[in-house]
């Protein structure tokens, strides 16, 4: 299963409203999530089965979708919030993940 | 606290082996199934091998199938890949996890070079 994410990187301010977007390439029902990765850490849970928010995450994340189209928003943009993102599908044992989005300082 | 912690990675010569190690605490390790994902530098996510609770069921990526064997130790709480032949193009962080995705331990690096 191929997991196709867009954009691959993007430019935003503080406070900007941003939607990332995963597509798959059959369907996965709403076995997906959605990762944080900050350089040099391990990648952080956001979300789960496409919009379940995960526990301790603030609430400007938000996901949604089901089958093959699904999209992370996030709403408020904050500093700590520029870091690169990645969709995964859990549907298949053998997991996939997006290639990634870079969310980078206007 | 539920953490893993990595270990084994280090600086090994192509066509050699390496095994790492992950060892789980603050969770029942045994009720859940286990992944191996890694990160060459600069470069996304790749998921690389999964294994079942009770290890009935393993998987790999093409990438490493029939190079790779993951396997576990519920007995100690610890998950374990064998990567043998190992390539320059298995240069990278690798990452264990839990199957709920919501606990990763800190990576450890495994370089391959001559």
């Amino acid at each position: 299963i191929q997991l196709t994410q867009s954009p691959s990187s993007l430019s935003a301010s503080v406070g900007d409203r941003i939607t990332i977007t995963c597509r798959a390439s059959q369907s996965i029902s709403i076995f997906l999530n959605w990762y944080q990765q900050i350089p040099g850490k391990a990648p952080k849970l956001l979300i789960y089965a496409a919009s379940s928010l995960q526990s301790g995450v603030p609430s400007r994340f938000s996901g949604s979708g089901a089958g093959t189209d699904f999209t992370l928003t996030i709403s408020g943009l904050q500093p700590e919030d520029f870091a690169t993102y990645y969709c995964q599908q859990s549907y298949s044992a053998l997991w996939t993940f997006g290639q990634g989005t870079k969310v980078e300082v206007k | 606290e539920v953490q893993l912690v990595e270990s084994g990675g280090g600086l090994v010569q192509p066509g050699r082996s390496l095994r790492l190690s992950c060892a789980a605490s603050g969770f029942k390790f045994e009720d859940y199934g286990m992944h191996w994902v890694r990160q060459a530098p600069g470069k996304g996510l790749e998921w690389v091998s999964g294994i079942n609770w009770n290890s009935d069921t393993v998987d790999y990526a093409d990438s490493v199938k029939g190079r790779f064997t993951i396997s576990r130790d519920n007995a100690n709480n610890s998950l374990h890949l064998q990567m043998n032949s190992l390539r320059s193009e298995d240069t990278a962080f690798y990452y264990c996890t839990k199957e709920t995705g919501d606990t990763w331990g800190q990576g450890t690096l495994v370089t391959v070079s001559s």
